[in-house]
Order: structure tokens, then C-alpha cells, then sequence
């Protein structure tokens, strides 16, 4: 069955620090893995996304995540934190048809 | 740049009523969506659409729950008797494929069955 952890519901850096969101997975098969980003009162943003092509992932914004199939990991980082960053965080996990296994979502703050 | 417009933003509704929320994927797109979020809780999968019926579906997904997509750029999530729990933040999204392709989201509607 497919899952995905996401270890951290709340995660909080201060500004220009590194950001680390981790994300574990699990699949039968090679996923294809996605990082969403929700800010306040908004939709779901794609940051990047994990197709089976380059295992290291970059994003939009400075973000990006590595595919690590032995570690079963798709951690999200990001050198240099800004207080933009500041949202919500969803690792999902892509099946067929669309359908979407979400994380449970980690709350990044960022303090000035 | 194409988007997921999602109306309306809040509907408040009694228990019991019918509710209709309404999405316009992006013109291009073939493979509709529909998930929830109740609050503190994860997003989940509803429904997939593709090529005017569903091709799948979660157990959320039971007999009070329907789909349309009436004309060719609406898509509609039909609620027929609402209950407290549906209470709900509800995402429309798109893609262009159904595999491996990111899905574009709306921003959401937030259902509150009273």
C-alpha cells in the first residue's frame, strides 16, 4: 500500500537559516512524489515534483528535494530561509488517475 | 497564467440540504478532481474524472456524493444531503495527463454544514 510520513507537523527556523522538511514514503513501485506548499487562505502550490528522471529535484523558490529510494526519503530543503516561506508543507505520493496520498502537512514558521 | 478558479470561496449550508460546488480547470486539461480537507486533517481523495465519468474513486466517495461537468468547462461536486461531518475545505484540481503529472489546485471551498 502506498503512504507517505512526513516526520515534523511543525517546523521553525529563523530567517537566512536552512530549512529541512522530511518526508518518508512508502510504494510498491517506483512514485512519482510531489512537494505542495498552501499558504494562509490559499490554494495548493506545486514546489516540485519527483518523476523518475534526476533523483536531486529543484523547485520553485529555492527549494528543492533527492529522491532517496534506499532511504525511502524525499526530504525538502532549502539553504536560506525567508519569512515568505512561512506555510503550510505537503509531501504526496502520486498513484494513477490522479490520485494523491497527502502527507499529514508540516507548518513551517519562520522567526525574523 | 492558467488557473483552477473555484466558487464559491464559503458556503454555509444546513443539514440535510443540497449543496453544489463548482470548478473551472484549466481549458486544456482532461483529468478533473475533487478532494477534502477537513480541518486538521489531511487532504484526501474524492473522485477522478476523465473523458466525461468517473474512472476512479475513495470510499469517501459514497451514493450522496456526484460529479458532473455539464459543459466544457465546468465541473461540479454535487453533495445531495448534507451531514455535520462534510463539513470541509473542498480542492478542484486539474492536470493534462493522469499519470505522473502535477495536479493544479484551486484555492478551495470551505463548506460548513450547520
Amino acid at each position: 500500500a502506498q503512504s507517505v510520513t512526513q516526520l515534523d507537523s511543525h517546523v521553525s527556523v529563523s530567517e537566512g537559516t536552512p530549512v529541512l522538511l522530511r518526508c518518508n514514503y512508502s510504494s510498491s513501485y517506483s512514485p512519482s512524489l510531489f512537494w505542495y506548499v498552501q499558504h494562509p487562505n490559499k490554494g495548493l502550490q506545486l514546489l516540485l515534483k519527483y518523476t523518475s528522471a534526476a533523483t536531486l529535484v529543484k523547485g520553485i523558490n529555492g527549494f528543492e528535494a533527492e529522491f532517496k529510494k534506499s532511504e525511502t526519503s524525499f526530504h525538502l530543503t532549502k539553504p536560506s530561509a525567508h519569512m515568505s516561506d512561512a506555510a503550510e508543507y505537503f509531501c504526496v505520493v502520486g498513484l494513477g488517475q490522479g490520485n494523491l496520498i497527502f502527507g499529514k502537512g508540516t507548518k513551517l514558521s519562520v522567526k525574523p | 497564467e492558467p488557473e483552477v478558479t473555484q466558487t464559491p470561496s464559503h458556503q454555509v449550508t444546513q443539514m440535510g440540504q443540497e449543496v453544489i460546488l463548482r470548478c473551472v480547470p484549466i481549458s486544456n486539461h482532461l483529468y478533473f478532481y475533487w478532494y477534502r480537507q477537513i480541518l486538521g486533517q489531511k487532504v484526501e481523495f474524492l473522485v477522478s474524472f476523465y473523458n466525461n465519468e468517473i474512472s476512479e474513486k475513495s470510499e469517501i466517495f459514497d451514493d450522496q456524493f456526484s460529479v458532473e461537468r455539464p459543459d466544457g468547462s465546468n465541473f461540479t461536486l454535487k453533495i445531495r444531503s448534507t451531514k455535520l461531518e462534510d463539513s470541509a475545505m473542498y480542492f478542484c484540481a486539474s492536470t493534462s495527463q493522469g499519470e505522473r503529472t502535477e495536479a493544479f489546485f484551486g484555492q478551495g471551498t470551505r463548506l460548513t454544514v450547520v
